[in-house]
């Protein structure tokens, strides 16, 4: 099965700054590769996803690349804000059979966006 | 109607009872999956249903039931759980026949006692 590897498991900024997360997957085959954000307490929600036809995809201050040679993809948030500051969860996905897939997640970041 | 609702919110059991999680979805989704997540883990797939049938049942105890009503509508039934069951079950639905974003419900909190 799919295997996802994600570092750091914790990073802290200051307002302003860049933050990078990176995320490693073992099947070839995948070709899909979202990201979720979660705010304590809540549900996971998506917040960009990258299929492997593209190498980057970019929205407002989110934006993820992926390197499928490599099999990695990264997620980079520019002038972050306290409110960004919530666990990340990269993911990578496998059939699951009728055209549903499961999803196999890295083990997350929590970003800490220090005022 | 975007989003995948889930009763209730919190639930406390004790070891013997029987108890259901309910989740809904009006966004004409074919796939409906429960994960578990523990406190500081990602969410861990549990069951995938696909078209109302169940398609994946990831080695979970038989204390763990699902069922899948109709197309909008996935229980998941709860017999002599134990307290490390005790974590935030959450639901997602996805539309079928490619990669789609999974909508998560908001979760029920279970406790087991």
């Amino acid at each position: 099965g799919e295997n996802v590897e994600q570092h750091p498991s914790t990073l802290s900024v200051q307002e302003g700054d860049s933050a990078v997360i990176k995320c490693t997957y073992s099947d070839s085959a995948s070709n899909y590769f979202p990201w979720y954000k979660q705010e304590l307490g809540k549900r996971p929600q998506l917040i960009i996803d990258i299929r492997s036809n593209v190498g980057e995809k970019k929205d407002q201050r989110i934006a993820v690349t992926l390197n499928k040679t490599a099999k990695h993809f990264s997620l980079h948030i520019t002038e972050t804000q306290p409110e960004d500051s919530a666990v990340y969860f990269c993911a990578a996905p496998e059939p699951s059979g009728a055209g549903s897939y499961q999803l196999t997640f890295g083990k997350g970041t929590k970003l800490s966006v220090i005022p | 109607d975007t989003e995948v609702t889930q009763t209730p919110k919190h639930l406390v059991m004790g070891m013997t009872n029987k108890k259901s999680l309910k989740c809904e979805q009006h966004m004409g989704h074919r796939a409906m999956y429960w994960y578990k997540q523990k406190a500081k883990k990602p969410p861990e797939l549990m069951f995938v249903y696909s078209y109302e049938k169940l398609s994946i049942n990831e080695s979970v105890p038989s204390r763990f039931s699902p069922e899948c009503p109709n197309s909008s509508l996935l229980n998941l039934h709860l017999h002599a759980l134990q307290p490390e069951d005790s974590a935030l079950y959450l639901c997602a639905s996805s539309q079928v026949a490619s990669y789609n974003e999974q909508f998560f419900g908001p979760g029920t909190r279970l406790t087991v006692l």
